[in-house]
């Protein structure tokens, strides 16, 4: 079975801009969770969708808004790139909402903002 | 949440059994004690979970006291391929929140 898919791979955006990341989650997943990890932390959490309805909100600005879609994959949109915004952006499926369950994780996103 | 305190840092060699503590004072009742390992650009791995005594797969042990307050993820006989940054959490499973938290981790070092 195919795990936690996230696209692209890399990309590199210019402040200002805008730029969408998508996650398909794990067949059977409900539920999605965004993380935004910066060089030597640990990810930090962003969203958290169940059901396609958001379950939890980390402390990000509005800048950061994602969505999940009725087969469960998701996408999270971040406006006005801020150089600060160049980091590994991971998505993460359960079949529940719990997050202490055990979450699988994508490869993550790798953005860079110039 | 509990917050949990790890060794930022462990240097280890091939063959050699690992051991990464983590202290965990406040945890709750409802609390389990979960790892993950992370590889560099990858996303987090679940290692292993458990509530009290002694959990073991196929990986790893999880050593936990009566008191709660630490644990102690075991990796037998570590290689090359275990290097990695391992993160100790606490939270409760039965809960609806959706967040994980993570600290910064352990950056596990294995040599030859």
């Amino acid at each position: 079975d195919a795990g936690v898919t996230q696209s692209p791979t890399h990309l590199i955006k210019t402040r200002g801009q805008q730029v969408t990341l998508r996650c398909s989650p794990i067949s059977g997943h409900k539920s999605v969770s965004w993380y935004q990890q910066v060089l030597g932390q640990g990810p930090q959490f962003i969203f958290q969708y169940y059901e396609k309805e958001e379950r939890g909100r980390g402390n990000f600005p509005d800048r950061f808004s994602a969505r999940q879609f009725p087969n469960y994959s998701s996408e999270l949109n971040v406006n006005a790139l801020l150089l600060g915004d160049s980091a590994l952006y991971l998505c993460a499926s359960s079949p529940e909402t719990g997050a202490y369950n055990e979450q699988f994780f994508g490869p993550g996103t790798r953005l860079t903002v110039l | 949440l509990a917050k949990t305190t790890q060794p930022i840092s462990m240097d280890s060699y091939e063959g050699q059994e690992v051991n990464i503590t983590c202290s965990h004072n406040n945890i709750a009742t409802n609390d389990y004690i979960t790892w993950y390992q992370q590889f560099p650009s990858q996303g987090p791995r679940f290692i292993i979970q458990g509530y009290k005594t002694k959990v073991t797969n196929e990986v790893a042990s999880l050593f936990i006291p009566a008191d709660r307050k630490s644990s102690t993820l075991s990796l037998p006989r570590v290689s090359l391929s275990d290097t990695a940054v391992y993160y100790c959490l606490v939270g409760d499973i039965g809960g609806s929140q959706g967040n994980l938290i993570f600290g910064k981790g352990t950056k596990l070092s294995v040599k030859p």
